[in-house]
């Protein structure tokens, strides 16, 4: 089943203490991008790849980090996590070809830093 | 840079009804145009996808439309049903920003039954 997987779903944490979410799309696909969802702000944007090796900031990249080795997995690292990166995290891919290529989210990441 | 609205921000109506919702977009040099559906601490579902050549597509009871020289999209939801209710949020993939993906903030959606 063609699918973008992010784990964990659900993750609690202390200011400071570093930590990965992962994310994995089994799609072949040369964009990925991490979103941010808090309640009045809508979804913004954090960090994209539109390939391997190659990765942009989006709206809001500061106290993230992300890489892209591999096409299939884009995780974001919190080097030193803080109170107002306590969010909904999604993952997102789709083919780099523009056209009638559609968007893939994950099912989300509940993080909550206190 | 592309800017993305949706109006209005909240919607509640009556079971039954026909209703639209509206986005609009400031670039119009676009690929394409996506709805999508979430639910309360959800992912967000694909509903329509829009190629910039084209100027409708439909699913079932929903309908979206694309003007391009104009930067408008609506999506029109035929009959709603309870299960409608949820945040419905359109995105655009531009030509000018490495092909990513600008959405708009929403319009949270209440059918009533």
């Amino acid at each position: 089943e063609a699918q973008v997987t992010q784990n964990p779903r659900y993750l609690i944490t202390v200011t400071g203490k570093k930590l990965t979410v992962t994310c994995s799309q089994n799609m072949n696909h040369e964009y990925m991008s991490w979103y941010r969802q808090d309640p009045g702000l809508g979804l913004r944007q954090i960090y994209y790849s539109m390939n391997v090796e190659v990765t942009d900031k989006g709206d809001v990249p500061e106290g993230y980090k992300v890489s892209r080795k591999e096409k299939r997995n884009f995780p974001l690292i919190l080097e030193s996590p803080s109170p107002n990166q306590t969010s909904l995290y999604f993952c997102a891919s789709s083919l780099s070809e523009g056209r009638g290529k559609k968007l893939f989210f994950g099912s989300g990441t509940q993080l909550s830093v206190l | 840079k592309q800017e993305v609205t949706q109006i209005p921000a909240a919607l509640s109506v009556p079971e039954g009804e026909n209703l639209v919702l509206n986005c609009s977009f400031t670039d119009s040099a676009i690929y394409n145009l996506q709805w999508f559906r979430q639910d309360p601490g959800k992912g967000l579902t694909s509903l329509l996808l829009i190629q910039s050549s084209q100027r409708e597509q439909t699913s079932g009871r929903l309908n979206a439309s694309l003007d391009k020289s104009s930067g408008r999209s609506t999506l029109y939801i035929a009959a709603s049903q309870p299960g409608d209710s949820a945040t419905y949020l359109c995105a655009v993939r531009g030509r000018s920003y490495g092909q990513n993906f600008v959405f708009g903030p929403g319009t949270r959606l209440s059918v009533l039954p």
